[in-house]
């Protein structure tokens, strides 16, 4: 059973255009949300987080909005360039350092981004 | 500055065989991990560990075995190889201090079990 959800699985945007991928949370005691960005050949690599005490956190292009009632985030890709195809995966996790500050990850996005 | 380097990148492996793939890190991190990536199923965690020494379960751990001999050094063994552990398996470690847990991971270990 996932803990976290994530939709939809794949992506196809104009240059120029908004990437939305959402992702759903079960587990109350998640406090950290991070989304990872993957290259194809390559290992995923952190691109932006959010804890819940904050709804909204922006760098750059990337915009992450969490809703904590809902249990649900998502990523904002604005802008979108051919550079940013990648594969985006959110996770969670409960930063408890006994327990190793686990990471669950969400089944990934493929977003492809047409010139 | 390596970062997180696997080996080997690729293998192949006949139903039933062994093998052991190999996890070093120079960042002198504290916590190592182990995942598998399958289509559609994200990442999901094999096995971590949270210093020399000590190694725990995590989603997804039968038929995997681990060790943490050395602090840089985390491995993942398969002893008896089946289909269903077909996959790219990633490695990750990360400071281990309180805060933010950003994992830095190595390329990935594609293996075929056939």
């Amino acid at each position: 059973q996932q803990q976290v959800k994530q939709s939809p699985q794949s992506l196809i945007v104009q240059k120029g255009g908004i990437s939305i991928i959402n992702c759903a949370y079960e587990n109350t005691a998640f406090d950290y949300f991070p989304w990872y960005q993957q290259f194809p050949g390559k290992g995923p690599a952190l691109l932006i987080a959010i804890r819940p005490d904050v709804s909204e956190k922006k760098e750059g292009r990337f915009t992450i909005s969490f809703n904590k009632s809902a249990k649900q985030f998502s990523l904002h890709i604005m802008d979108s360039q051919p550079g940013d195809s990648a594969t985006y995966f959110c996770a969670a996790s409960a930063l408890i350092k006994a327990a190793g500050n686990k990471l669950t990850f969400g089944g990934g996005t493929r977003v492809l981004v047409k010139p | 500055n390596a970062g997180v380097t696997q080996t080997p990148k690729f293998r192949v492996l006949k139903t039933g065989q062994s093998m052991t793939l190999l996890c070093a890190q120079d960042m002198n991190h504290e916590y190592m991990y182990w995942y598998r990536q399958d289509p559609g199923m994200g990442l999901r965690l094999i096995h971590y560990s949270v210093g020399e020494g000590t190694t725990a379960k995590g989603e997804v751990p039968d038929g995997y075995n681990v060790s943490r001999l050395k602090k840089q050094n985390f491995l993942l063994g398969l002893e008896s190889a089946a289909p269903s552990q077909t996959s790219v398996y990633f490695c990750a470690s990360t400071l281990g201090t309180s805060g933010a847990n950003v994992l830095t991971f190595g390329a990935g270990s594609r293996l075929t079990v056939l």
